[in-house]
C-alpha cells in the first residue's frame, strides 16, 4: 500500500481532458513538500513530465500540467493522444518516512 | 548531459546479497544538493523507492527495507553501490539509478534500468 494514492486507471479518447489525482497527508504533501509526476512507458526509464508541482521540463508539451491543493495534487492532460498512453506515477517527500514515496501508479488509457 | 547506467548481476540465488553499481557522468557527487536514488519495479507492479544518497553523505531508506539496503558513493569513480542482503524472489525487478538535487526533491535523470531476477 502506497503513502500516495492514485487511481489505479484512467481512460479517455483522442482530444480529452483526463486527470488523475495523488492524494497524500500531512506528513507529505500538506507538509508542503513539492510533488513530481513521471511518465513510464514499458520498457524504457521513467521521466519526469512535471516537477515541484507545477513545473513543465523542457521538452514536455504543455498539454500536461500539475497542480497541488492541501493534501493532493493533480496531473492533467489535454488533447489526449494515443502516445500518452502510460502509467503514471506521483513523487513526494515524506516526514516519518523520512525520504521519497511513490504513489502507486496509475495506467491511462487512451481509447 | 547527465548519463546514468546501473550494473550488476542478472541472476541472484535466494539469501544472497545483491551488489548493484550505478555508473555516472555529467555531474558530480561533490556538488551541493546532489543525490543518486534507487527506485525498482517489480514485473506488473509500481515504482517503488529504495534508497537516497546525498552529496554530503546522507542517506536515506525505505523503511520496509532499511535492515537490508547499504548505500555508498565513491564521488572519485562515479559510482554508487547499492547493496541488498538476504534477497527473496519477491525481489526481482527492475532497478533503476537516478539523479536528484535537493531542492527541488525529483529525479530528473534514470539510468536505462537493470532487471535482476532472484530464482534458485
Amino acid at each position: 500500500q502506497s503513502v500516495l494514492t492514485q487511481p489505479p486507471s484512467v481512460s479517455g479518447a483522442p482530444g480529452q481532458r483526463v486527470t488523475i489525482s495523488c492524494t497524500g497527508g500531512s506528513s507529505n504533501i500538506g507538509a508542503l513538500y513539492d510533488v513530481h509526476w513521471y511518465q513510464h512507458l514499458p520498457g524504457t526509464a521513467p521521466r519526469v513530465i512535471i516537477y515541484s508541482n507545477t513545473e513543465r521540463p523542457s521538452g514536455v508539451p504543455d498539454r500536461f500540467s500539475g497542480s497541488k491543493s492541501g493534501t493532493s495534487a493533480s496531473l492533467a492532460i489535454t488533447g489526449l493522444q494515443a502516445e500518452d498512453e502510460a502509467d503514471y506515477y506521483c513523487q513526494s517527500f515524506d516526514t516519518i518516512v523520512s525520504g521519497v514515496v511513490f504513489g502507486g501508479g496509475t495506467k491511462l488509457t487512451v481509447l | 548531459q547527465i548519463t546514468l547506467k546501473e550494473s550488476g548481476p542478472t541472476l541472484v540465488k535466494p539469501t544472497q546479497t545483491l551488489t548493484l553499481t550505478c555508473t555516472f557522468s555529467g555531474f558530480s557527487l561533490t556538488t551541493d544538493k546532489v543525490g543518486v536514488g534507487w527506485i525498482r519495479q517489480p514485473p506488473g507492479k509500481a515504482l517503488e523507492w529504495l534508497a537516497l544518497i546525498y552529496w554530503d553523505d546522507d542517506r536515506r531508506y525505505s523503511p520496509s527495507l532499511k535492515t537490508r539496503l547499504t548505500i555508498t558513493k565513491d564521488a572519485s569513480k562515479n559510482q554508487v553501490v547499492l547493496a541488498m542482503t538476504d534477497v527473496h524472489p519477491e525481489d526481482t525487478a527492475t532497478y533503476y539509478c537516478a539523479h536528484t538535487r535537493a531542492a527541488t526533491g525529483n529525479f530528473d535523470s534514470w539510468g536505462q534500468g537493470a532487471l535482476v531476477t532472484v530464482s534458485s
